[in-house]
């Protein structure tokens, strides 16, 4: 079955300091990840996605994220965190076909400390 | 350029009551998805519709039913509503199936 896990429910990092949001993917094919942003009152905005080829890939505000097969995981990262980040933070997961789903975890909620 | 609108945005409705969610989209997308969204859960797909004319369900399928108007337009119906049903509910398209989601602002629903 196809499920995403983020284990951090709820994180907190200075400003100015790096960033990394764990994801965990179960899929049985290649999988199609996403990382979304959702800040306070707004809507869900696509940060960055994996289809295929180069296993890092590079989003909008300076994020980036790694696709790692072996161990089911795409993982985001920010090298220095603005107060701008806080928000919450949503990984997904779908297929190649274009009958497929797309599945949610549910979601880090990043806080920044002054 | 409107993208994916939904109606209406807030509801309160009482239990047993039915509603309707409309969502329209105007990018030419072939999949549409309903999610719900409840604090600690992330989005949980209801419904979606990889192209006109097909519905699927996702992970909490039970208590709605939607529909796929056109290519334009999914609806989601509450058939009699539950308190367990009071939730943030967003529509959302793309291109095609495992595409780039592109949500609608979303639609409060409280069920007394």
């Amino acid at each position: 079955a196809q499920s995403v896990t983020q284990p951090d429910i709820h994180i907190t990092v200075s400003e100015g300091a790096s960033l990394e949001l764990r994801c965990n993917y179960s899929y049985g094919a290649t999988p199609y990840l996403f990382w979304y942003v959702q800040s306070p009152g707004q809507g869900l905005q696509l940060l960055l996605k994996y289809f295929s080829g180069d296993t890092l890939v590079q989003g909008i505000k300076g994020f980036e994220a790694e696709f790692k097969r072996s161990q089911s995981s795409f993982n985001l990262r920010k090298p220095s965190v603005h107060w701008s980040d806080a928000a919450e933070y949503f990984c997904a997961v779908g297929g190649s076909s274009s009958a497929s789903k797309i599945i949610f975890g549910s979601g880090t909620r990043l806080s920044i400390r002054p | 350029n409107a993208g994916v609108t939904q109606t209406p945005k807030f509801q309160v409705l009482k239990t047993g009551q039915s509603m309707t969610l409309q969502c329209a989209q105007d990018m030419n997308h072939n999949s549409m998805y309903w999610y719900r969204q409840d604090p600690g859960m992330g989005l949980r797909l209801i419904y979606y519709s990889a192209s006109e004319g097909t519905t699927d369900k996702g992970e909490v399928p039970n208590g709605y039913n939607v529909s796929r108007l056109n290519k334009r337009e999914f609806s989601l119906r509450l058939e009699s509503a539950a308190p367990s049903q009071t939730s943030v509910y967003f529509c959302a398209s793309s291109e095609f199936g495992p595409g780039e989601l592109f949500f609608g602002e979303g639609s409060r629903l409280t069920v007394l």
